[in-house]
């Protein structure tokens, strides 16, 4: 069965320093990857997506960044973090099942900007 | 501009009763819908999904109906149970994209009482 993992589970970081989230799927290959955030009271916005090794698409103009290294790892960044970067961030991937991508969700991490 | 809306920020009922929660869409090119089940601090859950092929998709207590025309969708959670107590979220897709790619709604919060 497929599993993703996400880390680390809360993250508390000053403005101005980096920020790096890494997310692995296991159980699958050559998945299409997903970032999101959730800011307080608010729904789920994409930030990247990825369809292979080194294909990003940015949804949003932002302070981040993402990176996927190699097949089933997808990494979320910033070299300055903002407050605005606060909130709750969630990786995902999906699978084709029929004329549907079903998408699956991590458990996310929590960032908190001080 | 929000292509997927989520007009009622909370739901109460009974448990026992029905729950209906609704969801409308702008984008007449999304041709399949998801929903999810968030508890707070974790990532959503997969329920169930509807193609536009279809006007109802039903898995166990949870049914989802889709009218084209109105470009609305609800889930109907029968019989409600304190356990499905959540944030509900609708999402939607364009298959042909072959990103997967979800645009969510701002969630409705449910709450069945004891």
């Amino acid at each position: 069965s497929q599993t993703i993992h996400q880390w680390p589970a809360t993250l508390v970081q000053p403005v101005g320093s980096p920020l790096s989230l890494e997310c692995t799927v296991e159980g699958t290959s050559n998945p299409n990857l997903y970032w999101y955030r959730q800011a307080a009271g608010r729904g789920l916005q994409l930030l990247f997506y990825s369809v292979g090794i080194g294909q990003i698409s940015s949804e949003v103009p932002q302070n981040l960044s993402a990176s996927r290294p190699q097949d089933r790892q997808f990494i979320l960044s910033s070299k300055k973090l903002l407050l605005s970067d606060s909130g709750f961030y969630l990786c995902a991937w999906s699978v084709a099942k029929g004329f549907i991508y079903e998408q699956y969700f991590g458990p996310g991490t929590r960032l908190t900007v001080t | 501009d929000q292509q997927v809306k989520q007009n009622s920020p909370s739901l109460s009922v009974q448990e026992g009763r029905i729950s209906i929660l609704n969801c409308d869409y702008t984008n007449s090119m999304f041709d399949y819908f998801l929903w999810y089940k968030k508890y707070p601090a974790e990532g959503p859950t997969f329920l169930i999904s509807i193609s536009s092929i279809k006007d109802k998709n039903e898995d166990g207590r949870f049914t989802v109906f889709l009218n084209k025309s109105a470009k609305h969708l609800s889930l109907h959670i029968v019989p409600s149970q304190p356990g499905d107590s959540a944030v509900y979220f609708c999402a939607a897709s364009v298959w042909s994209s072959n990103t997967g790619k979800l645009i969510f709604g701002q969630g409705t919060t449910l709450q069945v009482k004891p």
